[in-house]
């Protein structure tokens, strides 16, 4: 099956510095991908969808300018968490799908990373 | 626009036993449905998938689901639980010949005792 690899898998940074988050898929070309932020104990929150080439989508509620999102190639996408604070302190999920793997219909999830911002 | 409902936030069952996990979702169009899980401090894994056809679908770790599209339901099964089943689990709905962006439920955590 279609691996896509998140990196780093924990990270731990000061307040007011910024952090970069990589998502790659491994073996495939990753036309889309979507980063969600995940709560504790709670479900996935869609934070913005990135096509290969153009800017991203953000959902509503999300900052644009606090989270940036860079998809330059058809296999990595990175998110940039900018002038980080403790209540950005969440789990990250990138996932990634193309047409080429399982058609439309499936996107591959990374395994994800720990922020905590101190 | 389409959501999920997973009622149970919470099932603890016993090693051995069997379990179903709820899952019922609401869309004016037709859907895709899926279940994945997720152990901790992990991404999701897909368990299964229904595009079409059948309506019982078998998936990885002897789990499978049935599509009721009466019921607006799919929910997950698996005829007996091991401890490594303890992990969260999540139903998803997109629209089938949409954009495909997974709408997920809120998850249920399901927790195997000896």
């Amino acid at each position: 099956g279609a691996v896509v690899s998140q990196h780093p898998s924990r990270v731990i940074c000061k307040s007011g510095t910024s952090v970069k988050i990589e998502c790659r898929s491994l073996d495939f070309q990753a036309t889309t991908m979507f980063w969600y932020r995940q709560f504790p104990k709670q479900s996935l929150m869609l934070m913005a969808t990135s096509n290969e080439g153009s800017k991203a989508t953000y959902e509503q509620g999300v900052e644009k300018d606090k989270f940036l999102i860079n998809h330059a190639s058809l296999t990595l996408s990175t998110l940039t968490v900018t002038s980080a604070h403790p209540e950005d302190s969440s789990f990250y999920i990138c996932s990634a799908r193309s047409a080429g793997q399982g058609g439309n219909t499936e996107a591959f999830f990374g395994q994800g990373t720990r922020l905590t911002v101190v | 626009a389409q959501s999920v409902t997973q009622l149970d936030s919470q099932v603890p069952v016993f090693e051995e036993a069997p379990v179903e996990l709820r899952c019922n979702y609401s869309s004016s169009v037709s859907v895709y449905l899926f279940w994945y899980v997720q152990y901790p401090n992990q991404g999701l894994q897909l368990l299964l998938k229904y595009l079409s056809g059948s309506t019982l679908v078998k998936g990885i770790n002897g789990f499978e689901a049935e599509f009721n599209k009466s019921q607006t339901s799919f929910h997950l099964r698996k005829p007996s639980v091991h401890i490594s089943d303890t992990a969260e689990y999540f139903c998803a709905v997109s629209e089938s010949g949409g954009s495909y962006i997974p709408t997920f439920g809120r998850g249920t955590s399901l927790i195997v005792h000896p």
